[in-house]
């Protein structure tokens, strides 16, 4: 079946800091790939997403793009924020599976 | 706001307690969905119902039993629950349940649940 893993936590950097999680997929087909966030005390949000190969989700300075050769849909973002913090949850849906979840990377951003 | 309400955000129950969690979207959705989070453990997704009709169930106790009397509304009935069933349960809602769409699903913010 689909499945998702991203680098594991928690990852801490001080403002201003260059992010990037790590996230590779097994999945047959076509998927398309999500990153989700959830701050403290709430539940999950989109951040960005990707539906086919070399595509480039972005939104609130964060980009992944959808790399097929490498099987990857890394988040990055080239300055973080304290309000940053939170955990961040890569996801694929494709074939006959629903939504299938990392195990999430909790960042913490010190100011 | 997603459009996705949760209530209660918490709840604490004892083990021969009978209780429901409730989820109401205003997105005009057709799909709605029950995810438990644990500590330390990824998404597990329990229930989806698509157009008011259960299309999956992934091998969750009976314990928790979901009614989804329109698309707009879903509950999930807790009863006789044990210590481990403490988590958040998020409700979620799409446009569809179909896959290979691309489709975002949209969460609630949770309900936090503690059983003791």
């Amino acid at each position: 079946g689909n499945s998702v893993t991203q680098m594991e936590g928690p990852v801490t950097l001080s403002e201003e800091a260059f992010l990037t999680i790590n996230c590779t997929y097994t999945a047959t087909g076509y998927p398309s790939l999500f990153w989700y966030v959830q701050y403290p005390g709430e539940g999950l949000q989109l951040l960005l997403k990707a539906t086919k190969a070399d595509d480039k989700g972005s939104n609130k300075g964060f980009e992944a793009t959808y790399r097929k050769e490498t099987t990857s849909f890394h988040l990055e973002k080239g300055s973080v924020q304290v309000s940053d913090s939170a955990v961040y949850f890569c996801a694929l849906e494709g074939g006959s599976e629903k939504l299938v979840f990392g195990k999430g990377t909790k960042l913490t951003v010190n100011p | 706001e997603t459009g996705v309400t949760q209530t209660p955000r918490h709840l604490v129950m004892g083990m021969t307690n009978k209780k429901s969690l409730k989820c109401e979207q205003h997105l005009g959705h057709n799909a709605m969905y029950w995810y438990k989070q644990s500590a330390k453990k990824p998404l597990e997704l329990m229930f989806v119902y698509n157009f008011k009709e259960q299309t999956e169930n992934n091998s969750v106790p009976s314990r928790f039993s979901p009614e989804c009397p329109n698309s707009s509304h879903l509950f999930l009935h807790l009863h006789t629950l044990q210590p481990e069933d403490s988590a958040l349960y998020l409700c979620a809602s799409s446009l569809t349940s179909k896959t290979d769409s691309g489709n975002t699903i949209y969460f609630g913010e949770g309900s936090w649940l503690t059983v003791v």
